[in-house]
């Protein structure tokens, strides 16, 4: 299974954007690139997914790289609400498997 | 109003002692799964469904027992709970299948604890 690889803990100013960065190298051509954040005592909730081209929409923007080995979520103006950890996960949709592996991800620190 | 939905919240059992954690969910999901989550291990899969009757491990299956008899119920089953399973666990479903039917939705999730 192809995984990911996120820097566990990132820090952001109220009202500035976000880069959150994802490794995925192993990434096949059919593995759809998801991310899901937890807020505090809440479970996952889904934010955004794209295969190739980057996406957009009222939570968030995907920016999928050319090589499509590294993807980045885009919260363009922080809030105090936006602090959760944020995962990055593969999802293959050609295998017939459902497995889900969402590592640890990374924990978004929103300061005031 | 489309939910997942856990029960119990929480839980506080003995070694050995069977017992069940329900799952249900209200948006007619072929897929379901459960998952636990530990201090620095993140959200890790116990078990999924692909549909009814259709079942298949995740990556920590070892103690647990799930099944799939009507398609909006989902339970997990631990007929001799151990201390080691004593985590924050997480009922998922989704429709399944690519794009935005592969959103997967979760319960707020059952805190179970194990003497």
């Amino acid at each position: 299974d192809a995984k990911t690889t996120q820097p566990n803990s990132m820090e952001s100013n109220e009202e500035e954007p976000v880069h959150l960065p994802c490794n995925h190298s192993t990434i096949s051509g059919t593995d759809y690139i998801h991310w899901y954040r937890q807020l505090p005592s809440q479970g996952p909730e889904y934010v955004i997914h794209g295969l190739t081209s980057n996406v957009n929409n009222r939570m968030a923007s995907l920016a999928i790289a050319e090589d499509r080995k590294s993807s980045t979520l885009i919260l363009h103006r922080a809030t105090l609400r936006d602090a959760a950890v944020y995962y990055c996960i593969l999802r293959n949709t050609t295998s017939g498997t459902y497995k889900y592996i969402f590592g640890t991800g990374t924990r978004l620190k929103v300061l005031a | 109003e489309a939910q997942v939905t856990q029960n119990p919240r929480y839980l506080i059992t003995v070694t050995g002692k069977k017992l069940t954690v329900t799952c249900s969910q209200n948006m007619n999901h072929e897929y379901m799964s459960w998952y636990r989550q530990d201090p620095g291990l993140g959200l890790r899969q116990i078990y999924y469904s692909m549909n009814v009757e259709v079942t298949d491990k995740g990556d920590v299956p070892e103690g647990y027992k799930v099944s799939r008899k009507e398609k909006r119920n989902f339970p997990l089953i631990l007929e001799s709970p151990s201390p080691n399973q004593t985590s924050l666990y997480f009922c998922a479903s989704s429709s399944g299948g690519v794009g935005v039917k592969n959103i997967q939705y979760f319960g707020a999730g059952t805190r179970l604890s194990v003497l």
